[in-house]
């Protein structure tokens, strides 16, 4: 079944204790790209990477890290968390080119305490 | 100027009922105009999209409807249903010469068809 996949679906974690969230893709997709979600403020993105070893910052990059060392995996690393960053996680891959269709992983929510 | 605002946040229909959400948007360089659809629990998923070059699109009981002068594009659903009951995402992309895939997403819409 072609889908994105992400661990943990849940967590709830300590302020300034290391996490990384995994996303994995079995579609052959070149891009892929993180979102958070927060209520009344929608979807941004992250980071995100057109190609392995290719990443870029989204629109709200500040205290997350990416690495895309495999086509078919993007983790999301938040090296000291903060409660701000308490949020629902969502990765996404496609194709790339002009349909710009995206596909979503069923999502991390994150509690940074 | 590269937002998309979205309207209403929140929406009340009945079973039968024809929900309409709107979204706007600034930067004419726009090219791309999906709508989204999250259930409770699941990730976004494609549900319709629609390029400036047509003013609109069906796909069974959704229909986008598409502004280019007042850059504006709007999601119809007929005859809804309670399956329905969802969060709307619409959004929009610019492909540049390499397409850089990024999507712009408006703050979303509450979705619920009563029975």
């Amino acid at each position: 079944e072609a889908q994105v996949t992400q661990n943990p679906r849940y967590l709830i974690t300590v302020t300034g204790k290391k996490l990384t969230v995994t996303c994995s893709q079995n579609m052959n997709h070149e891009y892929m790209s993180w979102y958070r979600q927060d209520p009344g403020l929608g979807l941004r993105q992250i980071y995100y990477s057109m190609n392995v070893e290719v990443t870029d910052k989204g629109d709200v990059p500040e205290g997350y890290k990416v690495s895309r060392k495999e086509k078919r995996n993007f983790p999301l690393i938040l090296e000291s968390p903060s409660p701000n960053q308490t949020s629902l996680y969502f990765c996404a891959s496609g194709p790339g080119g002009a349909r710009n269709e995206q596909f979503f992983g069923p999502g991390t929510r994150l509690t940074v305490l | 100027q590269q937002q998309v605002k979205q309207s209403p946040q929140s929406l009340i229909v009945q079973k039968g009922g024809i929900p309409i959400i709107n979204c706007a948007y600034e930067n004419t360089a726009f090219d791309y105009f999906p709508w989204y659809q999250q259930f409770p629990g699941k990730g976004p998923a494609l549900l319709i999209a629609i390029r400036p070059d047509v003013s609109e699109k069906k796909e069974g009981r959704f229909t986008i409807s598409f502004n280019k002068s007042a850059k504006q594009f709007s999601l119809h659903i007929m005859d809804s249903q309670p399956g329905d009951s969802a969060t709307y995402f619409c959004a929009a992309s610019i492909e540049y010469g390499g397409a850089t895939n990024k999507l712009i997403f408006g703050t979303g819409t509450l979705l619920a068809v009563q029975p």
